[in-house]
């Protein structure tokens, strides 16, 4: 099955720093990479997901990247914000399995300091 | 979109105790998934259902069981809580086909003493 390694577990930046979040996946069928949010409190939201047909995507502060020849894909935050502190999670799914189950990873806990 | 709506957010009961977490949603949609998340973070998916009468274990065994009678409803039971048992669940859903996104709810947080 898919397995999925997420680093690093704990990352501390100033505000107005970027923050960079890195995973890798196993199963080379896996072609669906989102990037979930979880605020204290609350369940894990959606920010960002990407496609292995593309190889980056951006929405405003965060972008993602993905390298489907070394199986890694990353988050990046410019310009952070306190508001930004949260756990985040990246996961990997494939069409193969008709996108039925997500494999995350350990997930990163992102605290920006003002 | 989702709405999800899990009851009780916080439950403290002593061991031995039966529980119920209930998980429902508004639009219908036949994917939901229960995960388990321990305090170092990380999420395990425990039960998943593809619709009515249709339960599957998931990644990680868990001594809790679910059943999926209405399309609405999906809630996990504890016959004999335990503080091994102590975590946060989340239930989801997946709304669509092309897709692999999940919407959580907001998680109920069980605490066995």
């Amino acid at each position: 099955g898919e397995n999925v390694e997420q680093h690093p577990s704990t990352l501390s930046v100033q505000e107005g720093d970027s923050a960079v979040i890195k995973c890798t996946y196993s199963d080379s069928a896996s072609n669906y990479f989102p990037w979930y949010k979880q605020e204290l409190g609350k369940g894990p939201q959606l920010i960002i997901d990407i496609r292995s047909n593309v190889g980056e995507k951006k929405d405003q502060r965060i972008a993602v990247t993905l390298n489907k020849t070394a199986k890694h894909f990353s988050l990046h935050i410019t310009e952070t914000q306190p508001e930004d502190s949260a756990v985040y999670f990246c996961a990997a799914s494939s069409r193969n399995s008709g996108y039925s189950t997500l494999t995350f990873g350990k997930g990163t806990m992102l605290l920006v300091s003002p | 979109e989702a709405d999800i709506y899990q009851t009780p957010r916080y439950l403290v009961i002593g061991t031995g105790k039966k529980i119920t977490l209930e998980c429902s949603q508004t639009m219908g949609h036949d994917k939901m998934y229960w995960y388990q998340q321990d305090p170092g973070m990380e999420l395990h998916l425990i039960h998943y259902s593809y619709g009515v009468n249709s339960t599957e274990k998931g990644d990680l065994s868990s001594e809790s069981t679910v059943s999926r009678i209405r399309t609405e409803h999906f809630p996990l039971t504890l016959e004999s809580a335990r503080p091994s048992h102590t975590s946060q669940y989340l239930c989801a859903v997946k709304p669509g086909v092309n897709t692999g996104e999940l919407f959580f709810g907001e998680g109920s947080r069980l605490t066995v003493l």
